[in-house]
């Protein structure tokens, strides 16, 4: 139990261009999911909480205008990084938390690698 | 909000026991201590999770001190497909919004 997919796991795309990620509990209702960034040999760093029915909560310093969040169901959240630069290539990793879980935990997706060229 | 300081890396044979320390001084009344392992280009995957004392599954045990600020993963008997890196989160879930804290990760290297 507990699955989280992500989708695309790889993309590759030119600078200006907009680049969405799904990211959905396969086996379980999560009303909040996570958008994590992680840059090579660097932990993860928590982009934006993503409510159900709701708007996300950005992080400091993490433009919620080029990086949009929609979360429209219980099972599913996307990520669209908008007019994407170079610098904006990382690892995008999504995470859910079950609500039906006794664990304070929340589990992952397996990542997305973004490429911008 | 806690601060979390792990070792960056940790060399081990197989077989060995494995024992990963996380110091979080600042740990709030309401938090919770998870350990996640990740492998290169993967998303991180669930260890284990406690509060206080002991906790052990079928892969780990986690040691937490009365004070909790600190807690102690531990690996029994590492194979080489242990080698990876290794956080500590400590936060808790509250509303819709949690203050969730990741160590900089350790990452353990098995060697035969």
């Amino acid at each position: 139990g507990a699955v989280v997919s992500q989708h695309p796991s790889r993309v590759i795309c030119k600078s200006g261009t907009s680049v969405k990620i799904e990211c959905r509990s396969l086996d379980f209702q999560a009303t909040t999911m996570f958008w994590y960034r992680q840059f090579p040999k660097q932990s993860l760093m928590l982009m934006a909480t993503s409510n159900e029915g709701s708007k996300a909560t950005y992080e400091q310093g993490v433009e919620k205008d080029k990086f949009l969040i929609n979360h429209a169901s219980l099972t599913l959240s996307t990520l669209t990084v908008t007019s994407a630069h170079p610098e904006d290539s990382s690892f995008y990793i999504c995470s859910a938390r079950d609500i039906d879980s006794s664990l304070e935990t929340q589990y992952f997706g397996p990542g997305t690698r973004l490429l911008v060229l | 909000l806690a601060k979390i300081t792990q070792p960056i890396s940790m060399d081990s044979y197989e077989g060995q026991e494995v024992n990963i320390t996380c110091s979080h001084n600042n740990i709030a009344t309401n938090d919770y201590i998870t350990w996640y392992q990740q492998f290169p280009s993967q998303g991180p995957r669930f260890i284990i999770q406690g509060y206080k004392t002991k906790v052990t599954n079928e892969v780990a045990s986690l040691f937490i001190p009365a004070d909790r600020k600190s807690s102690t993963l531990s690996l029994p008997r590492v194979s080489l497909s242990d080698t990876a890196v290794y956080y500590c989160l400590v936060g808790a879930y509250g509303g819709s919004q949690g203050n969730l804290i990741f160590g900089k990760g350790t990452k353990l290297s098995v060697k035969p």
